[in-house]
């Protein structure tokens, strides 16, 4: 059974940078692409960006200067940091297993809630 | 980007109901289209991908079609645990794109 155990601070101030990483426990690391998708509270689903296990990287153009996602196959994990936050940033971030044949999220991780606040 | 236009924003139904999403999209697009639902509190979960490819394990009340630029998910006869929110997902073109998503409450 495949599952993503996330972690990271989860109280930050604006200007500061967020860090959260993503373990994955069960199957295959390589064959797959890994995501990070955030929802502010209350509101809808956004896409961060994804990387593959070779460090290959997409990112939303809306986040793109401020997002880097990097990839530790030694370990199984992939990470997110997301830097110059402001209150804007503040929502459940989650990690995802990507399923690259049909572009799917197949797995989620349980997700983060980040808020950034003085 | 792809915008994707959901409605309704949220909807009452009763157990036994059936009821329709649908998702428009604002270009023309392949079927890398996905239907996710949220409970309170979780993860979404994938329902359905390839715009009407049941996901394994989900029941087969759900279902999902293409018409166009327009993506439609059913679920028929509802029953009480499908009380939550869904969202659809374009993957044809990044960045990947969610409608903004429909709560489905009891009536």
């Amino acid at each position: 059974q495949v599952q993503l155990q996330q972690w990271g601070a989860g109280l930050l101030k604006p200007s500061e940078t967020l860090s959260l990483t993503c373990a994955v426990n069960g199957g295959s690391f390589s064959g797959y692409h890994w995501s990070w998708i955030r929802q502010p509270p209350g509101k809808g689903l956004e896409w961060i960006g994804e990387i593959d296990h070779s460090g290959y990287t997409n990112y939303n153009p809306s986040l793109e200067s401020r997002v880097t996602i990097t990839v530790d196959t030694s370990k199984n994990q992939f990470s997110l940091k997301l830097s110059s936050l402001t209150a804007a940033d503040t929502a459940v971030y989650y990690c995802t297993r990507v399923r690259w044949l049909t572009k799917t999220h197949d797995y989620w991780g349980q997700g983060t809630l980040i808020t950034v606040s003085s | 980007d792809i915008q994707m236009t959901q409605s309704p924003s949220s909807l009452s139904a009763s157990v036994g109901d059936t009821v329709t999403i649908t998702c428009r999209a604002s270009q023309s697009m392949n079927n890398y289209l996905n239907w996710y639902q949220q409970k309170a509190g979780e993860a979404p979960k994938l329902l359905i991908y390839s715009a009407s490819t049941l996901q394994s394990g989900v029941p087969s009340r759900f279902s999902g079609r293409r018409s166009g630029t327009d993506f439609i998910l059913t679920i028929s006869s509802l029953q009480p645990e499908d009380f939550a929110a869904y969202y659809c997902q374009q993957t044809y073109l990044t960045p990947w794109t969610f409608g903004q998503g429909t709560k489905v409450e009891i009536k």
